[in-house]
């Protein structure tokens, strides 16, 4: 039973291009949350989505940041025009039921560097 | 405001050692409180979790953390660590939203031989 999948482990981007996060929920979960971790800080909510849904946003600043969750596929994470202020581990974590309490299963993380 | 904090940036122990890494929250109720572990270059993997009941909490790889509510604490414990201990562990919590967790901004754990 794979874990959570994210790919790729290493994205480096130009400042201004596209930078697309993928994400593939453990079988049977079709809860997932992303989650953004800057250098030597602890991680910050993004978004909560369940399948073709956006739960919850909040974390997510309001420009250039998009995410889907589509009936197949992997979960994505898009960041448009990105800065250098983008670079940092995204991760993803899903669960088979909404809420902390079923247990998060975290990915191993996508490492976004603009440059 | 709610946060999480884990005053101690880095910590330092030797091998065979006990250790004690600190977790402070700031919430006007009991959260559910995690402790995760990540590695260089990998995910998060949860340590243990503590929801409610015996407020000490067993956990993988010899690893326990004790909750005190009177000092909004959630320490984490191991009697003696091993080399393979070294990491960054994170303590989280779930405050008004029971799936947003909070983090606070992580301990790195260095062995001594």
């Amino acid at each position: 039973n794979a874990g959570v999948m994210q790919n790729p482990r290493h994205l480096v981007r130009r400042r201004g291009q596209e930078a697309r996060l993928r994400c593939s929920p453990m079988k049977g979960h079709s809860h997932v949350y992303w989650y953004r971790q800057l250098p030597e800080e602890g991680l910050k909510f993004m978004v909560y989505l369940q399948k073709e849904n956006i739960i919850d946003e909040s974390g997510m600043p309001k420009e250039r940041f998009s995410a889907e969750f589509p009936k197949e596929g992997p979960s994505i994470l898009r960041i448009q025009q990105v800065v250098r202020g983008d670079s940092a581990a995204y991760f993803c974590a899903s669960s088979p039921e909404q809420g902390a309490l079923y247990g998060y299963t975290f990915g191993s993380g996508t490492r976004l560097t603009v440059v | 405001a709610q946060s999480v904090t884990q005053p101690d940036i880095h910590i330092t122990v030797s091998e065979g050692a006990s250790l004690e890494l600190r977790c402070n929250y700031s919430y006007g109720a009991t959260p559910y409180l995690f402790w995760y572990v990540q590695s260089p270059g990998q995910g998060l993997q949860l340590l243990l979790k503590y929801f409610s009941g015996d407020t000490l909490v067993q956990g993988i790889k010899g690893f326990e953390a004790e909750f005190k509510r009177s000092q909004s604490s959630f320490n984490l414990r191991k009697p003696s660590v091993h080399w393979s201990d070294a990491a960054e562990y994170f303590c989280a919590a779930a405050m008004d939203s029971n799936y947003q967790l909070i983090w606070g901004a992580g301990t790195k754990l260095i062995i001594k031989p």
